[in-house]
């Protein structure tokens, strides 16, 4: 995606923190979700609204948004955390509706 | 707990028309205030968001995609629909349909259909 730009690969240690960036001119003043998608499956919400968990959702998944960076912090990362990670953002004002980030694969070394 | 399933066909040709299905079961697609869904997947890229139809019949879609996207719901069938015209190779994806809010949370997806472009 030209308008949400994510970094194309993100990679970290088991145990340690993974930061997963969404950047947009005033993207803090949109809502944000965040979605985890494994090889041969739909995605699924890990984080939406900017930083609410869906039930179900480990407590080491977290979301902030400000400025013009969005970021899906992941703690204690784990093995089964390794997928890709999109962001979305509804674009209500310049008509470019739903728009998802290029994706981030994250690596578990 | 809602479900949603793609059918139609997995080959085309250029030129054609792609048309999809979404068949929901588990919830009526008229009920609650849901958007229903058009996104696809090239092999190996991101996703990519076609469209979408409020239970009202509303559509909304992607503007690149506008001028050859219809999503239309077939309510008698709980089922809700995808024509994509003058299909080509770069048309190739994984096709997912969903449930989810104006905002775009999606809550339930269909497994995804393989739809390939080739002469």
């Amino acid at each position: 995606s030209d308008v949400l730009t994510q970094p194309p690969s993100v990679s970290v240690a088991p145990g340690k923190t993974a930061k997963i960036t969404c950047e947009e001119y005033k993207i803090g003043s949109r809502s944000v979700h965040w979605y985890q998608q494994k090889p041969g499956q739909a995605p699924v919400v890990v984080i939406h609204s900017d930083s609410d968990r869906p039930s179900g959702i480990p407590e080491r998944f977290s979301g902030s948004n400000s400025g013009d960076t969005a970021t899906l912090t992941i703690s204690g990362v784990e093995a089964g955390d390794e997928a890709d990670y999109y962001c979305l953002v509804w674009h209500t004002s310049d008509q470019l509706g739903v728009v998802f980030g290029g994706g981030t694969k994250l690596t578990v070394l | 707990q809602v479900q949603l399933r793609e059918s139609g066909p997995g080959l085309l040709k250029p030129s054609q028309t792609l048309s999809l299905t979404c068949t929901v079961s588990g919830g009526s697609i008229r009920g609650g205030t849901y958007f229903w869904y058009w996104i696809r997947q090239p092999a190996g890229r991101g996703l990519e968001w076609i469209g979408r139809v409020y239970n009202s019949g509303g559509t909304d879609y992607n503007p690149s995609l506008s001028s050859r996207v219809t999503i239309s719901l077939v309510s008698s069938e709980n089922q809700f629909s995808l024509k994509l015209n003058t299909v080509t190779a770069t048309d190739t994806a994984v096709y997912y349909c969903a449930r989810g809010d104006y905002y775009a949370l999606f809550d339930s997806w269909g497994q995804g259909i393989q739809v390939t472009v080739s002469s």
